[in-house]
């Protein structure tokens, strides 16, 4: 069956480390996204790429990298840069078009202490 | 600046009907999206409405009406597995989709 696949379930890290969160999709969709979900909030964007080679910086992507080396796979990179990591972490995929909905991986809870 | 609004937490009855309402103000419209969400686990697409009026898919309703800024969800016959959060996100003139924070639903047997 074909979907999105994120690694690990749960994540720790110390303060002072970078972390990559692992996101590849079999849905052979063009466009991928990274959100960052907190509680009481809605689900902020961090970056996306709608093609390989190519990524935008979303709403809050300071302290944060990534790169689309191939169309499957999307990760993320959480920085020592970025003051508040800990969060649940979503990659989502789509066909690309403005109504296409997303399809979301199953998420990452990352806690740093 | 850009507001998606939902109740934060509705309770409603096996079997009931709940209406999960949704208001927003964005620059500009060009759909708004429903997912779900069980707790820890990836958000699932329900619904997307660009025209005003009901869309009707099995159990579950969505309304939108442009003028009022407002949507709802309507779940019918509820189910102990429709205990999940409700996501309501709103695409803006920029194609950039907004989201709201939410709505926790407990469904009580």
């Amino acid at each position: 069956d074909g979907g999105i696949t994120q690694s690990p379930k749960y994540l720790f890290r110390k303060e002072g480390q970078n972390v990559t969160l692992s996101c590849e999709q079999n849905l052979n969709h063009d466009a991928m996204y990274w959100y960052r979900q907190d509680p009481g909030q809605g689900l902020r964007l961090i970056y996306y790429s709608q093609i390989v080679n190519d990524f935008q910086k979303g709403d809050i992507a300071e302290g944060y990298s990534v790169s689309r080396e191939k169309k499957e796979s999307f990760p993320l990179t959480v920085t020592s840069a970025q003051k508040n990591p800990t969060a649940f972490y979503l990659c989502a995929s789509s066909l690309g078009a403005y109504n296409s909905p997303l399809h979301f991986g199953n998420g990452t809870r990352l806690t740093v202490t | 600046g850009q507001n998606i609004d939902q109740p934060t937490e509705m309770t409603a009855t096996e079997g009931a009907i709940v209406q999960i309402n949704c208001t927003y103000q964005t620059s500009g419209f060009n759909g708004l999206f429903w997912y779900h969400q069980h707790a820890g686990e990836a958000p699932t697409f329900l619904s997307y409405n660009v025209l005003d009026g009901l869309e009707e898919k099995g159990r579950f309703s969505s309304f939108l009406s442009r003028s009022k800024g407002y949507s709802y969800l309507l779940l019918k016959e509820l189910q102990m597995k429709d205990s999940a959060s409700y996501l309501c996100a709103v695409m803006d003139s920029n194609y950039q989709l907004i989201w709201g924070a939410g709505t926790k639903l407990i469904i009580k047997p």
